[in-house]
């Protein structure tokens, strides 16, 4: 399958500061990347889809204006969370995809801590 | 949209004997099936997935059926080993619109 990466694997930052997690497609062209989020012993809950160029489409009761994402080019997406607070403590994983088959490939994840 | 349902929510089986993983979804369009595997803080892992114009593809130990008709699939694990322990998530796609079941967490006893 495809290699993707993400960056940081894990980050602790304070309240009211701001985090950007950045998810790359290694080996092919990502028309489409997937933000999920996963709380402890839990599934997987899409954030938000995100096309190459264009704006992200978020899933209801994701607030956009918080959680920014930005996918610029076939190999790079990223997720600022911004204004960080104890509750978006999470595991934040992106998955790349978009290919004919619509397969999605899952990078490492990024454990956000926010105190 | 779409939601999946997946059963049971814990499984414990000891080594060598099968597992088997249900999972239904609401939407008929929903066209690709995939299983992913997750280990305890580490990425899903594709294991093994379908689309709906098969109605069942097998890889080693590893098998899935899909019945359109009653919008069901199950993932089955023969000869199950103690590195088969992790959670299963099935997943109903749409084309990229992929939704997940609640996972599965299968415990394999030596």
């Amino acid at each position: 399958g495809a290699v993707v990466s993400q960056h940081p694997s894990w980050v602790i930052c304070k309240s009211g500061t701001s985090v950007k997690i950045e998810c790359r497609s290694l080996d092919f062209q990502a028309t489409t990347m997937f933000w999920y989020r996963q709380f402890p012993k839990q599934s997987l809950m899409l954030m938000a889809t995100s096309n190459e160029g264009s704006k992200a489409t978020y899933e209801q009761g994701v607030e956009k204006d918080k959680f920014l994402i930005n996918h610029a080019s076939l190999t790079l997406s990223t997720l600022t969370v911004t204004s960080a607070h104890p509750e978006d403590s999470s595991f934040y994983i992106c998955s790349a995809g978009g290919g004919i088959n619509y397969e999605q490939y899952f990078g490492p994840g990024t454990r956000l801590t926010v105190t | 949209g779409e939601n999946v349902e997946q059963h049971p929510s814990t499984l414990s089986v000891q080594e060598g004997d099968s597992a088997v993983i249900k999972c239904t979804y609401s939407d008929s369009a929903s066209n690709y099936f995939p299983w992913y595997k997750q280990e305890l803080g580490k990425r899903p892992q594709l294991i093994i997935d379908i689309r709906s114009n098969v109605g069942e593809k097998k890889d080693q130990r590893i098998a899935v059926t899909l019945n359109k008709t009653a919008k069901h699939f199950s993932l089955h694990i023969t000869e199950t080993q103690p590195e088969d322990s992790a959670v299963y998530f099935c997943a109903a796609a749409n084309n990229n619109d992929m939704r997940f079941g609640a996972g599965t967490r299968l415990t394999v006893k030596p």
